[in-house]
């Protein structure tokens, strides 16, 4: 199975920051790579599909790049409204379907 | 508009059984991949199985954490995909969400499967 690692696992910035996610597979992925945003309670969210395309409807703040094994979310400036838990995904080789530990976005 | 709902959780004590569904709607249900995910209190996603759309074959395919215990159907006729959870374990307590599978065009790869609709999500209680 392939392994997806995310960095850092807890992050604490303000709104209007700048903030960068960086999410590992334990082999090489191509670009099938997903990113998800989960509020509290809340079901996970898909917000950016083939490592660098923006779902419909979601804000052009959000950025992915990366290929291969290594990939980044990137979020321009932060506003309130994205303080929440951030998961990575592949889908190259499946099933199953795994994802990242999480990314743990908190107001500092 | 297209809808998931899960429904079925609810307290169970180990070793007995309990029947998740998802209805779905808002789209044609039969030709989807329906995915089953969950994740434990205060932890990470994790991928439990998925039945595939009728396209595919209907086949199920199980997370090795799972298999043998937990069994996915479907009735397209309903539009319900149905999680029965059988031998049940305390480390199986957790949010339970469906989603279905959907599939995206991206110009470097040509297509890529993602979970587009989620429900909102129904907790397993798995206790004495």
């Amino acid at each position: 199975d392939i392994q997806m690692t995310q960095s850092p696992s807890s992050l604490s910035a303000s709104v209007g920051d700048r903030v960068t996610i960086t999410c590992r597979a334990s082999q090489s992925i191509s670009s099938y790579l997903n990113w998800y945003q989960q509020k509290p309670g809340k079901a996970p969210k898909l917000l950016i599909y083939a490592a660098s395309s923006l779902q419909s409807g979601v804000p052009s703040r959000f950025s992915g790049s990366g290929s291969g094994t290594d990939f980044t979310l990137t979020i321009s400036s932060l506003q309130p409204e994205d303080f929440a838990t951030y998961y990575c995904q592949q889908s190259f080789s499946t099933p199953p379907y795994t994802f990242g530990q999480g990314t743990k976005l908190e107001i500092k | 508009e297209v809808q998931v709902v899960e429904s079925g959780g609810g307290l169970v004590q180990p070793g007995r059984s309990l029947r998740l569904s998802c209805t779905a709607s808002g789209f044609t249900f039969g030709d989807y991949t329906i995915n089953w995910f969950r994740q434990a209190p205060g932890k990470g996603l994790e991928w439990v199985g998925f039945i595939r759309g009728k396209p595919y074959g209907g086949t199920p395919e199980y997370a090795a954490s799972v298999r043998g215990r937990f069994t996915i159907s479907r009735d397209d006729s309903e539009s319900i995909a149905y999680l029965q959870l059988d031998s049940l374990k305390t480390e199986d307590t957790g949010v339970y969400y469906c989603s279905r599978e959907g599939t995206h065009w991206a110009r470097a790869i040509r297509q890529i499967k993602v979970f587009d609709y989620w429900g909102q999500g129904t907790l397993v209680t798995v206790s004495s």
